[in-house]
């Protein structure tokens, strides 16, 4: 089945720096990838995703890019802010069907 | 407004006490899921299922049930719980389309003493 690993588990950047979380994924077959953010005592909740036939793609300060020939796929933080402290966590799909498979996640701390 | 929702929000209980923890989604989404969120561990699926009457394991289905009567509840069961069952839990739910946006719940802070 699907194994997604994520990079680096912790990650501390003075605010303003840009932050970027690395994931690969092993089945080539997977052609949805989304990446969640979650603050303290709160469930998970997307904040963007791409699919397979997607280079890049932006939301204002964030940006995923995804390399379907290296089976990774990244998140971009420009311009960090305190409030995008949280855990933020890659996932991949293969299908409808089948279940969504996390990687175990990356803690950003942002410092004033 | 689409929500999904846990109960309870904190429980302590003790071992063997027999516990079920509810999850309820407005979305009409055929797709729900448990997970379990754990230290350095990320979100670990317990069970899935994909329709009313259709369920299937995750990766660390051992001590928990689950069942699927009403497409929008889907409750996790502990028959006999046991400390190392003691993490955070989340439910979600999904459409099953290829953009499979999850929505989760508010997670389920679980102590087994």
């Amino acid at each position: 089945g699907e194994n997604v690993e994520q990079h680096p588990s912790t990650l501390s950047v003075q605010e303003g720096d840009s932050a970027v979380i690395k994931c690969t994924y092993s089945d080539s077959a997977s052609n949805y990838f989304p990446w969640y953010k979650q603050e303290l005592g709160k469930g998970p909740q997307l904040i963007i995703d791409i699919r397979s036939n997607v280079g890049e793609k932006k939301d204002q300060r964030i940006a995923v890019t995804l390399n379907k020939t290296a089976k990774h796929f990244s998140l971009h933080i420009t311009e960090t802010q305190p409030e995008d402290s949280a855990v933020y966590f890659c996932a991949a799909l293969t299908s409808g069907n089948t279940p969504l498979v996390f990687g175990k996640g990356t803690r950003l701390s942002v410092i004033a | 407004e689409a929500q999904v929702t846990q109960n309870p929000r904190y429980l302590i209980t003790v071992t063997g006490k027999k516990l079920t923890v509810t999850c309820s989604q407005n979305m009409n989404h055929e797709y729900m899921s448990w997970y379990r969120q754990d230290p350095g561990l990320g979100l670990r699926q317990i069970y899935y299922s994909m329709n009313v009457e259709v369920t299937d394991k995750g990766d660390v289905p051992e001590g928990y049930k689950v069942s699927r009567k009403e497409k929008r509840n889907f409750p996790l069961i502990l028959e006999s719980p046991s400390p190392n069952q003691t993490s955070l839990y989340f439910c979600a739910s999904r459409i099953t389309g290829v953009r499979a946006e999850a929505f989760f719940g508010q997670g389920t802070r679980l102590t087994v003493v």
